[in-house]
């Protein structure tokens, strides 16, 4: 079975500073996508960052990027230039690449700091 | 035209209650979810429908779970009997096509927080 590990409940970073989020997931499958998704209070899940699994490059969308190691089956999210407006619970996600469910990790809050 | 939308946003039933949430998903998108999302962890799947046809109930916890989509449109998850755990927050997405090899956004509503007494 596929599962998403989380091992940060917390994190906290000064504004304009860069956190990495962890994340690592088992699968024995070679095809699937990994998402980022941040959920803020407001409770609608906003998908952050993806990556295919078949991509050797890691994905980048402005001030977030991902470590994707495959071999070692770790997806961990940086986030540089950190805003207030970041703070929320982010969730990393895996999918099968030919399913449409999602499988979630637990979460962890991430806290900026003026 | 507007995001996924959920109502109600918040509901509160006694225990033993029938509770329906509704979901409206993105015009014209065939695939729609459901999942569980109890606090403090991440969301848990429940079902999927591709059109009108749920093709996958398995992570529905209990047979007091049921969910419809009678025209390929809105969506309804109904709880019967009401328990204290399935106290929750129930996600609604919604994407576009069917999925496959290519990569099919799932678009979230804000969800139903519904609490059990």
């Amino acid at each position: 079975a596929q599962t998403v590990t989380q091992s940060q409940p917390e994190m906290s970073v000064q504004e304009a500073e860069t956190v990495t989020l962890s994340c690592t997931y088992d699968t024995s499958e070679s095809d699937y996508y990994l998402f980022w998704y941040k959920q803020p209070p407001s409770r609608q899940m906003i998908l952050v960052i993806r990556q295919e699994a078949y991509k050797q490059q890691n994905a980048t969308e402005n001030r977030f990027s991902v470590n994707f190691q495959k071999a070692a089956k770790s997806f961990s999210l940086k986030i540089s230039d950190s805003q207030l407006g970041d703070a929320a619970m982010y969730f990393c996600a895996y999918r099968l690449g030919d399913t449409d469910k999602l499988i979630f990790g637990t979460g962890t809050r991430l806290q900026v700091f003026p | 035209g507007a995001g996924v939308s959920q109502s109600p946003r918040y509901k509160v039933a006694k225990r033993g209650q029938d509770v329906a949430l509704r979901c409206d998903p993105i015009s014209g998108h065939v695939s729609l979810f459901w999942y569980q999302q109890a606090l403090g962890q991440g969301p848990e799947f429940l079902t999927y429908f591709q059109n009108e046809a749920q093709l996958d109930k398995s992570g529905l916890p209990s047979d007091r779970f049921f969910a419809e989509r009678p025209e390929g449109s809105v969506s309804t998850l109904k709880i019967q009997r009401t328990q204290q755990e399935d106290s929750a927050v129930y996600l609604c997405a919604s994407s576009l096509t069917v999925s496959g090899r290519l990569y099919n956004e799932q678009f979230f509503g804000p969800g139903t927080r519904l609490t059990v007494l």
